[in-house]
């Protein structure tokens, strides 16, 4: 079945470490989401790519990057971890044809703890 | 902007006891409407979904009416089940642009 995983789960790092979080997806969706989560705010976008060499900014991007250089990953990076970054953060895709392409699909999520 | 307006929770009901929660949106267009679940540990799953005025989406006993007029999608369900405990989002995307704009959720508990 396709699916989309998010590695690692959990993470612990310090801060000033550069952290890397892994997001990938089975069903050759274009369109690609990074989120976090976090109590009272809900999800905010913090980048997405509408395929392979897009990126896009979304509203707190501040601290992100992601790259896009095939259609099944979209890795998440932060550049120098804060402790404001410290948050559960989900990857999630979407097609671009066929009846669902205002759906999105969910990863389980990683857990960042930055110390 | 955009933006989608949920109740605060927690919302704690008892077994069998008949759900609201309400979802107020603003949004330019013609935005399509959605209500997640997220269970303990997981990610969001789609609950159900309207594309557009007076549809009605449902699934597991939830339902939900787009109404233009009053800019709202309320999800109701006429009897929970401690298994409904989760936190739901209700969210919005406009033709085109893929991104969503998700409410704050609301935490349901349900107890026995």
């Amino acid at each position: 079945d396709a699916e989309i995983t998010q590695s690692p789960r959990h993470k612990i790092t310090e801060t000033g470490r550069q952290v890397t979080l892994a997001c990938h997806q089975t069903w050759n969706h274009n369109n690609m989401f990074w989120y976090r989560q976090d109590l009272g705010h809900g999800l905010r976008l913090i980048h997405y790519s509408y395929g392979v060499h897009d990126t896009n900014k979304g509203e707190v991007s501040d601290g992100y990057s992601v790259s896009r250089s095939n259609t099944e990953d979209l890795p998440l990076t932060l550049e120098s971890a804060a402790s404001s970054q410290t948050s559960v953060y989900f990857c999630a895709s979407s097609p671009t044809s066929g009846t669902s392409t205002d759906t999105q699909y969910f990863g389980p999520g990683t857990r960042l703890t930055v110390l | 902007g955009n933006s989608v307006t949920q109740m605060e929770g927690p919302v704690t009901l008892s077994e069998e006891a008949f759900l609201t929660i309400n979802c107020t949106y603003t949004a330019t267009g013609y935005p399509s409407l959605f209500w997640y679940v997220q269970y303990p540990g997981e990610g969001l799953q789609l609950l159900l979904k309207a594309t557009k005025a007076d549809d009605k989406g449902s699934n597991k006993g939830f339902e939900a009416t787009y109404r233009k007029e009053t800019t709202s999608f309320h999800l109701e369900k006429g009897s929970v089940q401690v298994s409904d405990s989760a936190v739901y989002f209700c969210a919005l995307t406009t033709s085109g642009t893929y991104k969503y704009i998700f409410g704050t959720g609301t935490r349901l508990k349900v107890l026995a």
